[in-house]
């Protein structure tokens, strides 16, 4: 069945280190990964998100990458903050049929000053 | 310009009772899904609809649970006899079109069931 794996399920950094975290999907008719950042009691925001006819996106200090052979998807926060500090789910979506996401089961990281 | 809006924000039940939850989605916005967070994991599609219409109902359970969402007024998340395991946050999106697009969340309703 559908399925979205993610790693780790916490991760904790130094303020100014880089942070990774992967998924792995297992539809491969899904096309569209974005990534939601969820602060405690919030609801999820979305900070970036990939096709699968493009292999890399960046936005200022974030970055997505997609292997479709793989079925892998990365997020790189590079010089992380405090405020970085959130859970972040990845997720999968086809192009056709159904739009829902498949999300990942969150990624809890602990930025310390 | 208005984003997902949810109603109530907070609700509290007793086993037995109903719990309705309201989802107005963002102005323009045709596709609406449904989603449950449990405490501490992550989000679990429940279902899809358009205007009128559920398009994947896979993520809801087939007894208690109904949606919809009427041509005019907010979608509309039923749970019927409400047991203690249904206590989470329901989160509500919405999309313009389907495919590829960013689904916007609403702040959720967090149902607590005495």
């Amino acid at each position: 069945g559908e399925n979205v794996e993610q790693h780790p399920s916490t991760l904790s950094v130094q303020e100014g280190d880089s942070a990774v975290i992967k998924c792995t999907y297992s539809d491969s008719a899904s096309n569209y990964f974005p990534w939601y950042k969820q602060e405690l009691g919030k609801r999820p925001q979305l900070i970036i998100d990939i096709r699968s006819n493009v292999g890399e996106k960046k936005d200022q200090r974030i970055a997505v990458t997609l292997n479709k052979t793989a079925k892998h998807f990365s997020l790189h926060i590079t010089e992380t903050q405090p405020e970085d500090s959130a859970v972040y789910f990845c997720a999968a979506s086809r192009g056709s049929g159904t739009y829902k996401y498949i999300f990942g089961t969150g990624t809890r990281l602990k930025v310390l000053a | 310009n208005a984003g997902v809006m949810q109603n109530p924000r907070h609700l509290v039940r007793r086993r037995g009772q109903e719990a309705r939850l309201r989802c107005s989605p963002m102005k323009g916005h045709s596709h609406v899904y449904w989603y449950r967070q449990l405490p501490e994991e992550g989000l679990k599609f429940m279902v899809y609809l358009q205007k009128e219409n559920i398009i994947d109902e896979s993520g809801m359970p087939k007894e208690r649970f109904s949606a919809e969402f009427p041509k005019e007024g907010p979608s509309i998340l039923r749970i019927q006899q409400v047991v203690r395991g249904d206590s989470a946050a329901y989160f509500c999106a919405s999309s313009d079109r389907g495919q590829g697009n960013e689904q916007f969340f609403g702040p959720g309703t967090r149902l607590t069931v005495l």
